[in-house]
């Protein structure tokens, strides 16, 4: 099955730097890649997915770049702010076919 | 408003005694699943539901019973809870498995004494 390994387990950042959370996957099959974020005390929640047709997807300071061959995708959080200090967990997946496998999470702390 | 609900938030109980966490999703969803969250663990999948009557084991299932009778209704049960259940639940549900969002709902933080 599909195993997600997740990099760094903690992170931390001084505001307005960039932050980069990476994960590889086993499953050459994988094809759908969410991020979640969960917030203190909060429920996990998506911010942002790519599908394997793209190696890349932003939205507004958030992106995230795939790359198919070696396995790995990753998270780019530009101009932090405090607000984006949390958990973020990434996840691969068969889509419409397997169920979503989670990395360990990273703890983001952004210092002000 | 679109949402997943869970009952109850907070329990704690003693071993042995049978309980069940409740997930209800109002939005018409096919595919629900339940996760265990512990410290450096992250999320592991316990069970998961492909559609009413069709359940089926993730991760980590061993001391859990999940049935899904109805669409929006997923609960999970533990028919003996031990101490090494004590953690941080969630239910999600999405449209179908693996293709949109994941809708979480808040949480039940079990403690087994």
């Amino acid at each position: 099955g599909e195993n997600v390994e997740q990099h760094p387990s903690t992170l931390s950042v001084q505001e307005g730097d960039s932050a980069v959370i990476k994960c590889t996957y086993s499953d050459s099959a994988s094809n759908y890649f969410p991020w979640y974020k969960q917030e203190l005390g909060k429920r996990p929640q998506l911010i942002i997915d790519i599908r394997s047709n793209v190696g890349e997807k932003k939205d507004q300071r958030i992106a995230v770049t795939l790359n198919k061959t070696a396995k790995h995708f990753s998270l780019h959080i530009t101009e932090t702010q405090p607000e984006d200090s949390a958990v973020y967990f990434c996840a691969a997946a068969i889509s419409g076919n397997t169920p979503l496998v989670f990395g360990k999470g990273t703890r983001l702390s952004v210092i002000a | 408003e679109a949402q997943v609900t869970q009952n109850p938030r907070y329990l704690i109980t003693v071993t042995g005694k049978k309980l069940t966490v409740t997930c209800s999703q109002n939005m018409n969803h096919e595919y629900m699943s339940w996760y265990r969250q512990d410290p450096g663990l992250g999320l592991r999948q316990i069970y998961y539901s492909m559609n009413v009557e069709v359940t089926d084991k993730g991760d980590v299932p061993e001391g859990y019973k999940v049935s899904r009778k109805e669409k929006r209704n997923f609960p999970l049960i533990l028919e003996s809870p031990s101490p090494n259940q004590t953690s941080l639940y969630f239910c999600a549900s999405s449209l179908e498995v693996s293709y949109t969002e994941a809708f979480f709902g808040q949480g039940t933080r079990l403690t087994v004494v």
